[in-house]
């Protein structure tokens, strides 16, 4: 059964700083990732999609990385600001399903 | 606009009060998906739809159904709601089968809250 899991469950860093979060599953049998935010009170904007194929996909300051192998992917914010302050979901789908399989997110707090 | 909406965005009810709760999409989308997000859970699939009159059951599929009349809507129905369905609830949609490309488009949420 896949499972998806973020490190860390929440993180608070001050503005202009480099960060990662962390995303691992445990089956690679996979067609894509994506990384998502969540802003509160609303729903869930798709960032960065990683085909299984691919390795890296980037957006602005934000670069997603994916290694299907070890069953990990990264996200990279560059230079923080306040208005990255969310929960950062990732999720999967299995082969041969079309649903998402989601981690349980980072919220992220970037203060001035 | 390109999007997904869905109604109520809150509403609070009591123990066995059959509800509704709607999803529309404008994309002509043929994939709909209901989600439930539970604090420490995740996002967990309720139940979706491959096109009109097609529907199947997701990971947490207890206590709920769901329609497919119209491509466009896809509405979430609670027979008898018990305080364990209190969660936010969102529909997703997506284009026809690419699933190495495809991302899905969610509404902005649903919080149910159940007495």
């Amino acid at each position: 059964k896949q499972e998806v899991t973020q490190i860390p469950a929440a993180l608070s860093v001050p503005e202009g700083e480099n960060l990662v979060l962390n995303c691992s599953f445990t089956d690679s049998a996979i067609y894509n990732l994506q990384w998502f935010r969540q802003d509160p009170g609303k729903g869930l904007t798709s960032l960065l999609l990683i085909q299984s194929s691919q390795r890296e996909q980037t957006s602005g300051r934000l670069n997603a990385s994916l290694d299907k192998s070890s069953g990990r992917s990264t996200l990279y914010i560059a230079a923080s600001q306040p208005g990255d302050s969310a929960t950062y979901l990732c999720a999967v789908r299995p082969y041969n399903t079309d649903k998402l399989i989601f981690g349980t997110g980072t919220r992220l707090q970037v203060f001035p | 606009e390109a999007q997904v909406t869905q109604n109520p965005r809150y509403l609070i009810t009591v123990t066995g009060k059959k509800l509704t709760v709607t999803c529309s999409q404008n994309m002509n989308h043929e994939y709909m998906s209901w989600y439930r997000q539970d604090p420490g859970l995740g996002l967990r699939q309720i139940y979706y739809s491959m096109n009109v009159e097609v529907t199947d059951k997701g990971d947490v599929p207890e206590g709920y159904k769901v329609s497919r009349k119209e491509k466009r809507n896809f509405p979430l129905i609670l027979e008898s709601p018990s305080p364990n369905q209190t969660s936010l609830y969102f529909c997703a949609s997506s284009p026809p089968q690419r699933p190495n490309t495809d991302t899905q488009y969610f509404g902005p949420g649903t919080r149910l809250t159940v007495l």
